[in-house]
């Protein structure tokens, strides 16, 4: 099945500070979402993005869907920003998606 | 988006025994998805659930462990049989919206098998 696979698995933060955070897909896909996943375990969807570029207040995403890879930015980052990223795909026409491993964010104040 | 209603939002278990987990979504869908999420780790599809026919598990999964319902377009259970430690996890249902295949999930039930 396709590989996800995203980058960097943990990060920290100081306030205010700008980031980037990478998912590699090892197939062409039709589904790409973002979600953050909050301390309770709830899952926030931010973007669904397969293709372009995608902006909601601080967070932005683009996806190279001819180069397999999407990037999400955060900027001017904030405590409650902290949590874990998911990038998730899906290849056939069902909604099944697959997960990344997520990438950790600590925002510190 | 969608509201997605599960039930219990948490629950500590007893090995051996079972529990029904229930989803319940603001309006009709066609398929709805259960994941798993154990402690630490990503996000992992269990099976899809239509309704009037049977769910199609993932690899990895198996009715008689993992048994669902789906009586009709905006309910679901899904049952995880004789617990072990093992099967402390969080239990997501999602759905998709909006004709795009874009995925919503429920809020997640957390168990917890001593």
């Amino acid at each position: 099945g396709i590989q996800v696979e995203q980058s960097p698995p943990d990060l920290i933060l100081q306030e205010g500070a700008n980031s980037t955070l990478r998912c590699n897909f090892s197939d062409s896909v039709n589904n790409l979402q973002w979600f953050h996943q909050n301390p309770w375990g709830q899952l926030i969807n931010l973007f669904y993005i397969p293709s372009g570029t995608k902006q909601n207040g601080r967070l932005s995403a683009t996806t190279v869907a001819t180069e397999r890879y999407s990037l999400l930015y955060i900027s001017s980052s904030q405590t409650t920003d902290s949590g874990v990223y998911f990038c998730a795909v899906g290849t056939g026409a069902n909604s099944k998606l697959t997960f990344g491993k997520g990438i950790t964010l600590s925002v510190r104040p | 988006s969608a509201v997605i209603s599960q039930k219990p939002s948490r629950d500590i278990c007893q090995r051996g025994t079972s529990l029904t987990i229930q989803c319940q979504v603001d309006s009709q869908v066609t398929m709805m998805f259960w994941y798993r999420q154990q402690p630490g780790q990503s996000l992992t599809l269990i099976a899809t659930a239509n309704q009037g026919s049977e769910a199609t598990y993932e690899s990895g999964f198996v009715i008689d462990k993992f048994p669902i319902s789906r009586p009709n377009l905006t309910f679901s259970t899904l049952t995880v049989s004789n617990m072990s430690p093992e099967d402390s996890s969080i239990y997501l249902c999602s759905v998709e919206r909006g004709g795009a295949g874009e995925l919503f999930f429920g809020e997640g039930s957390r168990l917890t098998v001593l």
